[in-house]
């Protein structure tokens, strides 16, 4: 069974330009959640899709956005890009919609903002 | 004050060593994950806890939410267990259902 999946790897912007993220979540799993994990910060959490439906997000602004595909896929998009917003990015899924579930973790993309 | 305190930060063993990494919390929970989080940026969830205590394999996972505290311990540890160890609660309040600690590091020496 494939992982939770993430595009790109790596992905390099400047100042003021828009990143967009892409996760794809394990098969069955329709909970799709986002993570930032800034250096020295921690995990902090983004945002929570389910049923392609935004549940719940974190203390973040409203450049930090996202969606949910019929497919359960889901897309991160951070606007106006700021220096502070590089971080590792990682996407999570779950069978069930709630966080006490187990979550299952993708590779991360990791974003640098220049 | 951080809601999730993770100690230690660094920890740093012999192969073969009894480990135990703690996490408290401030805020009332209804869960609490242990991640694991390897060099490459990689996490996987351990264990889910809502009471009591957890086993598997080498790991068990233990909770007491009326001291708002809870531990990993690794039993007989391994080089391949160096890895950041990750605390994170689902909180009952505000507006993050999910706080994490900032993670112990653990180096297992061979």
């Amino acid at each position: 069974e494939a992982g939770v999946t993430q595009s790109p790897t790596h992905l390099i912007k400047t100042r003021g330009q828009q990143a967009t993220l892409r996760c794809s979540p394990i098969s069955g799993h329709t909970s799709v959640y986002w993570y930032q994990q800034a250096l020295g910060l921690g995990l902090q959490f983004l945002l929570w899709y389910d049923e392609g439906e935004e549940r719940n997000r974190g203390n973040f602004p409203p450049r930090f956005s996202g969606r949910q595909f019929p497919n359960y896929s889901s897309e991160l998009n951070v606007n106006a890009l700021e220096l502070e917003d590089s971080a590792l990015y990682l996407c999570a899924s779950s069978f069930e919609d709630r966080f006490t579930d187990t979550q299952y973790f993708g590779p991360g993309t990791r974003l640098t903002v220049l | 004050k951080n809601e999730v305190e993770q100690s230690p930060q660094n920890l740093t063993a012999q192969e073969g060593e009894f480990i135990t990494i703690n996490c408290s919390y401030s805020v009332g929970i209804s869960a609490l994950h242990w991640l694991q989080q390897h060099p490459g940026g990689g996490i996987v969830s351990l264990f889910m806890l809502s009471s009591g205590k957890k086993k598997h394999g080498r790991l068990i996972a233990t909770i007491n939410i009326q001291e708002k505290h809870s531990s990993l311990h690794i039993t007989a540890s391994h080089p391949r267990d160096s890895a950041v160890y990750i605390c994170a609660v689902l909180s009952n309040s505000g507006n993050t259902p999910l706080v994490f600690g900032k993670g112990t590091r653990l180096s297992v020496i061979a």
